[in-house]
């Protein structure tokens, strides 16, 4: 059964800041890994997909990293503003299964 | 562009009562559709998902049904609501037939039962 583990579950850091949210996972057998963004009361945005055949995808001040073999992956935010701040969940797709396994999340504070 | 509606918002019913859940997805056909529910703290689970008209497959035995009576209409119920299906539902979509399935998601209802 795959498990996703989120580390830390919470982060608070100073405005500029560069950070790494990680998550890792106890399958490497995935098909994808996808990041989302989650504001108090709302949807999921979905941020990056990363192939399993993929070691990172970049959009704007994010990336995210894939190291399959070991099972983990990192998203890095650079220069971090307090509109980052919000739940930021990994999630992970095995095979052909469309079934994607949540984490539980990192709850980010970016301060002013 | 596409997006994905759904209603209501919030939700307060009873104990025992019947619950309908609509989720609708606009400017894509033929969508990979699911619903997700979000207890507090826990993570997503993955309730159905449905590959065509009709089609439902169910991850876990619950309270709940879905029905997709048409293309991009999803329908959450339950003929008698439980204390524990309180929570906050998602619906999501993702493309047919593409490998990556990049799933996209709704506003969310949150239910909470009585």
């Amino acid at each position: 059964k795959q498990e996703v583990t989120q580390i830390p579950a919470a982060l608070s850091v100073p405005e500029g800041e560069n950070l790494v949210l990680n998550c890792s996972f106890t399958d490497s057998a995935i098909y994808n890994l996808q990041w989302f963004r989650q504001d108090p009361g709302k949807g999921l945005t979905s941020l990056l997909l990363i192939q399993s055949s993929q070691r990172e995808q970049t959009s704007g001040r994010l990336n995210a990293s894939l190291d399959k073999s070991s099972g983990r992956s990192t998203l890095y935010i650079a220069a971090s503003q307090p509109g980052d701040s919000a739940t930021y969940l990994c999630a992970v797709r095995k095979g052909s299964n469309y079934k994607l396994t949540f984490g539980k999340g990192t709850l980010l504070t970016v301060n002013p | 562009s596409q997006t994905i509606h759904q209603w209501p918002a919030t939700l307060v019913q009873p104990v025992g009562s019947p619950l309908s859940l609509e989720c609708t997805v606009e400017g894509t056909s033929n969508p990979n559709l699911y619903w997700y529910r979000q207890a507090a703290g826990r993570g997503l689970q993955l309730l159905f998902y449905s590959v065509g008209i009709g089609q439902i497959s169910s991850e876990v035995p619950q309270n709940l049904s879905a029905s997709r009576p048409q293309d991009r209409q999803f329908i959450l119920s339950s003929k008698k609501l439980l204390l524990s299906d309180s929570g906050f539902y998602l619906c999501a979509w993702s493309i047919s037939g593409r490998s990556y399935n990049e799933q996209f998601f709704g506003p969310g209802t949150r239910l909470t039962v009585l």
